[in-house]
């Protein structure tokens, strides 16, 4: 089983806008992170987050965390068409991570 | 620097036959874990590698072994290919000790194995 599920499954939107992803787990974390996978080829690790912090940016990331809720949010702003691809939160360490299933993200010029 | 590789890029095996899968992990890095990742799906933990012996393992079959060599590469060997087998193989590495926890893994562009 996943611990993590993403929503929406896909999303399609324009340059320029902003993406918004969800990622919902089911256990307590440690941490939470967020990978991008292009053309169902290699993982690229995006950005970590702890669970003693609510927010953090990298670039034109945003990532939120809700331990309350056991949800988190990826926020991709003024999207380029570099940015299809599939995106994934992952729990876990130790080098054993538990994925959800991804959101399918389309960024047309 | 070169990062994690694996070999071969794509494979067709047909139902019955035995796979080796090979992954050299990033420099640096001592640990290797193995996911496979179905069509449409999230990548799936199969067992991780350290000091040559596999320290984790998820709910996979004994089918799924796998083996760590002294300069840290790795091989995952399936046997007797099921259809299902067929999905994408990905190797990860992260440098071991409690730096990092091993949190963030590295991974190699994958391996897509055919079962026909």
């Amino acid at each position: 089983s996943q611990q993590g599920e993403e929503d929406p499954q896909a999303l399609s939107i324009q340059e320029g806008e902003n993406a918004t992803m969800n990622c919902s787990y089911k256990t307590s974390i440690n941490n939470l992170q967020w990978y991008r996978q292009n053309s169902g080829r290699g993982l690229v690790h995006l950005i970590l987050i702890r669970s003693n912090e609510r927010e953090k940016h990298s670039g034109r990331l945003r990532v939120t965390l809700d331990t309350s809720k056991k949800s988190s949010s990826l926020l991709i702003t003024a999207s380029r068409a570099a940015d299809t691809a599939s995106y994934f939160c992952a729990t876990g360490g130790w080098g054993k991570l538990q994925f959800g299933a991804g959101t399918q993200v389309v960024v047309t010029p | 620097d070169a990062g994690v590789t694996q070999s071969p890029t794509h494979l067709i095996k047909t139902r019955g036959q035995q796979v080796t899968l090979r992954c050299s992990p990033k420099s640096g890095h001592d640990t290797v874990s193995w996911y496979q990742q179905a069509l449409g799906q999230g990548p799936q933990f199969i067992f991780q590698y350290y000091e040559e012996e596999e320290r984790q393992r998820g709910n996979f079959p004994d089918r799924f072994s796998g083996h760590q060599f002294p300069n840290y590469s790795s091989e995952l060997n399936v046997n007797a290919l099921l259809l299902g087998d067929s999905a994408l193989y990905l190797c990860a590495s992260a440098p071991s000790g409690l730096a990092g926890a091993q949190e963030t893994q590295y991974f190699g562009p994958g391996t897509r194995l055919l079962v026909l």
